[in-house]
């Protein structure tokens, strides 16, 4: 089975400081991932996924097989940053359709 | 256009009783999600609906949840005889649905507390 496991619950940076969410995942099959981003009093909304290779906001994540891992990273931290991050895992279903499996999150917060 | 809509936005019950939440999905999104976010838990898949075929249902905790989707659009999320434990932000995504990684668009969601 799938599984998608992000290590920090909470995660505080000071601004201008790098940021890095740890995000590890298990599947059998050829992964796909996300990050998704919950911004306070907002709706939860994609951010990047692997496939695309880009960078929003300031943010990139590699996708490494040999570690299963995904992490998010910025160079330089800003205060709007500060959110609720889900690493999900695009799979196919037993019943043939694609679901996303997402970690538990994590809040990154940043120090003015 | 209009995003993914969640009725009501907050809902508080009475242990035991029943509860309907209703998702509006964006027009045209042929494939559609129910979540529940518990705090410390993370993001919970319930079921997914795509098109006309059978609901994955793997992920409902209990036979007391039920979800329907009704002439491929509007879909609403039953929880019978509700528990304290049930008391969670229940999400609805949709996505265009098809071959490949498509992006989920999440609603509102709905705030339930169960007295």
């Amino acid at each position: 089975a799938q599984r998608v496991t992000q290590p920090e619950k909470l995660l505080s940076v000071f601004k201008g400081a790098p940021v890095e969410l740890k995000c590890n995942y298990s599947y059998s099959g050829s992964p796909e991932l996300f990050w998704y981003v919950q911004y306070s009093r907002q709706r939860l909304q994609l951010l990047l996924r692997h496939i695309s290779r880009e960078s929003i906001k300031g943010f990139t994540a590699d996708l490494n097989k040999g570690e299963t891992s995904f992490h998010l990273k910025k160079p330089f931290a800003q205060e709007e940053d500060s959110a609720m991050y889900y690493c999900a895992l695009a799979s196919i279903s037993n019943f043939g359709n694609e679901k996303l499996t997402f970690g538990t999150g994590t809040r990154l917060t940043i120090i003015p | 256009g209009a995003g993914v809509s969640q009725s009501p936005s907050n809902k508080v019950t009475e242990k035991g009783k029943d509860v309907e939440l209703r998702c509006d999905p964006i027009s045209g999104h042929t494939a559609l999600y129910w979540y529940r976010q518990s705090l410390g838990q993370g993001l919970e898949f319930l079921i997914y609906f795509q098109g006309n075929s059978a609901p994955d249902k793997s992920g409902l905790p209990s036979d007391r949840f039920s979800a329907e989707r009704t002439g491929g659009s509007v879909s609403t999320l039953t929880i019978q005889r509700t528990q304290q434990e049930d008391s969670a932000v229940y999400l609805c995504a949709s996505s265009l649905g098809g071959a490949g990684s498509n992006e989920q668009y999440f609603g509102p969601g709905t705030r339930l507390t169960v007295t």
